[in-house]
């Protein structure tokens, strides 16, 4: 089962900020936060991971609380393309991905 | 990043017949790779991991004879559906750790199956 819980849905602005929260209270030590995202119809893309630093990358940034047992995705300036469903998950390792119900994300012009 | 690739992208079979699905790591090599089902409106589902060189693991409730796991080199992980029926009809998706402890895997593109 997954560890992670997330809002079903959320809606967005073109242009806007996209905050997108996750909740891992249960989170271990090694585990490592992973966000991806899926368009409809294709494979899952990945877009950040991190350990308890934030992080940033060309397509967003990783906020992760000092507890570590929340984190937020911000994805800048969202644009039309970022509609998708987007998957929080924790992970180990090398262990394969547990994906939840994700929140589906909609970015309105 | 690295690149997953799935063929084919969609397939349509008669009920009864079996149906092949290749996964390919392109620039990598991949000792490990992962099998995911979705069904419409649902979330990935995890099917087996297939380890190259050994029988791949499947997860509680899917079953190996009929969900044919092949991994036999450090590029190629196929899945064969064999005897299908329409309750097989699903997005088949794979996916493969592509660099060290820690990293991010990659998915392919998924693979629509339709028995009819």
């Amino acid at each position: 089962d997954a560890k992670t819980t997330q809002p079903p849905s959320m809606d967005c602005a073109e242009g806007r900020a996209a905050n997108l929260p996750c909740n891992h209270s249960t989170i271990s030590g090694n585990e490592y936060v992973y966000w991806y995202r899926q368009i409809h119809s294709q494979g899952p893309q990945y877009i950040i991971h991190g350990l308890k630093n934030n992080e940033t990358n060309e397509m967003a940034s990783l906020i992760i609380t000092e507890d570590r047992k929340s984190s937020t995705l911000i994805l800048p300036h969202a644009t039309l393309r970022d509609t998708a469903v987007y998957y929080c998950i924790v992970r180990v390792g090398d262990t394969p991905l547990v994906f939840g119900k994700g929140t589906r994300l909609s970015v309105i012009a | 990043g690295a690149v997953v690739s799935q063929h084919p992208s969609w397939v349509i079979c008669k009920s009864g017949t079996s149906v092949k699905i290749e996964c390919r790591s392109l620039d990598f090599q991949a000792t490990t790779m992962f099998w995911y089902r979705q069904f419409p409106k649902q979330s990935l589902m995890l099917m087996a991991t297939s380890n190259e060189g050994s029988k791949a693991t499947y997860e509680q409730g899917v079953e190996k004879d009929k969900f044919l796991i092949n991994h036999a080199s450090l590029t190629l992980s196929t899945l064969t559906v064999t005897s299908a029926h329409p309750e097989d009809s699903s997005f088949y998706i794979c996916s493969a750790n592509a660099g060290a402890t820690n990293t991010e895997a990659f998915f392919g593109q998924g693979t629509r199956l339709t028995v009819v």
